[in-house]
């Protein structure tokens, strides 16, 4: 158990919703990353939080967006789903961050989302 | 930007064999190194890290990994394989803010 923690384990829902990922960080981590996992692209990083800030942005398409709460947890919106936004998505977390960290990542046990 | 590409997307071996997984690097600076792993429907565990201070670097379940500035490589290995070593083996790289990963490699070990 790395001690982050996503809700819900599986989604499942139709062309065009809107749903909210959620991710709880190791407890006394600032900083959480989005990662997207599909069998197409692999594991590709959306966007990266710091203790409430956003500080740096991946491969993250305009439909979705992020936020961290002052309490470290963050939420990852995806709106105008498409089929191809199913994918498994990870969040994780780690101490600090910067430029070139060494600091390693935690990973959380994934949101599958499922669009039909 | 960094980036690791790894070498064979899928390895079988015996029970018992040496499991060896091929990462290199690409990097314009001294690299911070990893190695995951993603069991069946579960999230990525952290395998080993590298960050300099040392060339062999020692994780868990027995595995470690070999850091070769020469080759760019860093291929993780471990002596004896076990029929819990089944899953998918990930490197990556520390780059700018985020971790770059390879395409993986999914390990498949014969009874």
């Amino acid at each position: 158990d790395s001690g982050v923690t996503q809700t819900p384990k599986h989604l499942i829902t139709a062309t065009g919703q809107r749903v909210t990922l959620r991710c709880s960080p190791r407890s006394g981590d600032l900083s959480v990353y989005w990662y997207q996992q599909s069998l197409d692209q692999g594991l590709q990083f959306l966007i990266q939080y710091y203790n409430g800030e956003e500080r740096a942005k991946g491969n993250i398409l305009e439909r979705f967006s992020a936020q961290q709460f002052p309490d470290l947890h963050s939420e990852l919106n995806l709106s105008s789903l498409e089929l191809g936004d199913s994918a498994l998505y990870f969040c994780a977390s780690s101490p600090q961050a910067g430029q070139g960290a060494s600091y390693e990542q935690y990973f959380g046990p994934g949101t599958r989302l499922t669009v039909t | 930007a960094q980036s690791v590409t790894q070498l064979g997307s899928h390895v079988s071996v015996s029970e018992g064999a040496l499991v060896l997984l091929r990462c290199n690097y690409s990097s314009s600076v001294p690299p911070y190194l990893f190695w995951y792993v993603q069991y069946p429907n579960q999230g990525l565990q952290l395998l080993l890290k590298y960050t300099s201070a040392a060339t062999l670097v020692k994780g868990i379940n027995g595995f470690e990994a070999e850091f070769k500035k020469s080759e760019t490589s860093f291929h993780l290995t471990k002596p004896s394989a076990h029929m819990s070593d089944a899953a998918e083996y990930f490197c990556a790289v520390s780059d700018d803010y985020k971790l770059s990963f390879g395409a993986g490699t999914t390990v498949t070990v014969r009874a």
